[in-house]
């Protein structure tokens, strides 16, 4: 079945290093997003591409930076990673929608990154 | 930018009963309302949604009212079983941008 995968499943870090997590999808979706859910406040959006060329900024980007490799392929970076930044992270993906129309979005299984 | 607010925060109700779960939005021109379920460990999951010209949609034991003048749309899940135990989330296109905004969720559990 098509899915969305996440790598890795669960990272444990220390302050100020570099983590990248990756996100790939056999769904065939052009849109990619980046989730984080803390308990309390649902999930926020981080970063969010419509294709290869488009990147664009969601409500909490700071901090954060990502790369889209490829159509299936979309990487969460943070340089320097904090303990606020302490979450579970999601990607999702959807199908383009005529007009203006959203489509439903496919969530990866999380990755649940702790920062010491 | 849109805002979205969900309430309650927890819900607990007896196996049998309906529950019910509300969320306001503040963009007029949000036209598009999608139900997430997210089971303990799992990942969110659309469970059903309903578009602006739409007032209300239903599908077996779960529905979801839209009030475009109040700006408010609610689920409601009929006669509970155990496996509906889990976090629900709603959300709402933002204006101009294919986003959504998530309400804060729902953590419902059905007691047997």
């Amino acid at each position: 079945d098509a899915d969305v995968t996440q790598t890795p499943r669960n990272r444990i870090t220390k302050t100020g290093k570099r983590i990248m997590l990756e996100c790939s999808q056999t769904k065939g979706h052009d849109r990619m997003y980046w989730y984080r859910q803390d308990p309390g406040l649902g999930l926020r959006l981080i970063y969010y591409s419509f294709d290869v060329k488009d990147i664009n900024k969601g409500e909490i980007s700071d901090g954060y930076s990502v790369s889209r490799q490829a159509q299936a392929k979309f990487s969460l970076s943070l340089e320097s990673a904090i303990p606020n930044q302490t979450a579970l992270y999601f990607c999702a993906t959807s199908e383009i929608g005529t007009g203006s129309r959203i489509n439903e979005q496919f969530f990866g299984p999380g990755t649940r990154l702790t920062v010491l | 930018g849109e805002n979205v607010e969900q309430h309650p925060s927890t819900l607990s109700v007896q196996e049998g009963d309906s529950a019910v779960i509300k969320c306001t939005y503040s963009d007029s021109a949000s036209n598009y309302f999608p139900w997430y379920k997210q089971e303990l460990g799992k990942r969110p999951q659309l469970i059903i949604d309903i578009r602006s010209n739409v007032g209300e949609k239903k599908d077996q034991r779960i529905a979801v009212t839209l009030n475009k003048t109040a700006k408010h749309f609610s689920l409601h899940i009929t006669e509970t079983q155990p496996e509906d135990s889990a976090v629900y989330f709603c959300a709402a296109t933002s204006s101009g941008a294919q986003k959504l905004v998530f309400g804060q969720g729902t953590r419902l559990t059905i007691n047997p």
